[in-house]
């Protein structure tokens, strides 16, 4: 079964520092990964997303990811982090059905 | 920029009353789903359509939730005799499926999401 690990619940990180968020997926085939970032009392905002080709993904806001099939992993990485990026931020997988599987999310606080 | 949009933002009932909940979705957009999110938790599925047609629901979606999505624009998910534990945020999203049955490559655009809250 398709499953979205990110092992870190709650992250703080200072303005300025770069940033790294875990994601680890289980899934047979072919993996359309995605990262997605909610602010308190929103939706979710699509960051980036891989499907194939080039494994170094970037997106929006300064942020990319790096999917590693060895690893089973689509870390999502920034080198200078900002205030606004507080957030909550997931990972999610495409699995069996065509639907999408999140993670529990990773809590960023940003501290000056 | 007519994204998805849902309402009402934010709703606080008494347990065994009913509530709605409506979602417009991106227009040009045949997929929209429906999502439940508890605190510290990621979204949950709930259930889909592709245009008018309800193609799947989810195991948590008990009989007192019911979902339709009438002339495949607009949805609406309606909760009967609410439950403290229904308490959450609901969340629609919308999706454009290609054409063709090896596209699955559309993300999901979400709404700000409907707050519950069932005293």
């Amino acid at each position: 079964a398709q499953s979205v690990t990110q092992p870190d619940i709650h992250i703080t990180v200072s303005e300025g520092a770069s940033l790294e968020l875990r994601c680890n997926y289980s899934y047979g085939a072919t993996p359309y990964l995605f990262w997605y970032v909610q602010s308190p009392g929103q939706g979710l905002q699509l960051l980036l997303k891989y499907f194939s080709g080039d494994t170094l993904v970037q997106g929006i806001k300064g942020f990319e990811a790096e999917f590693k099939r060895s690893q089973s992993s689509f870390n999502l990485r920034k080198p200078t982090v900002h205030w606004s990026d507080a957030a909550e931020y997931f990972c999610a997988v495409i699995g069996t059905g065509n639907q999408f599987y999140f993670g529990t999310g990773t809590s960023l606080t940003v501290i000056p | 920029d007519t994204g998805v949009s849902q309402n009402p933002r934010h709703k606080i009932t008494k347990r065994g009353q009913n509530v709605t909940f409506r979602c417009d979705p991106i227009s040009e957009h045949n997929r929209l789903y429906w999502y439940r999110q508890t605190l510290g938790q990621g979204p949950e599925f709930l259930t889909y359509f592709q245009n008018e047609a309800q193609l799947e629901k989810s195991r948590l979606l008990s009989d007192r939730f019911s979902a339709e999505r009438p002339k495949g624009s607009f949805s609406t998910l309606e909760i009967q005799r609410t439950e403290q534990g229904d308490s959450a945020m609901y969340l629609c999203a919308s999706r454009l499926r290609g054409r063709t049955s090896g596209d699955v490559t559309g993300e999901l655009f979400f709404g700000e999401g409907s707050r519950l809250t069932v005293l």
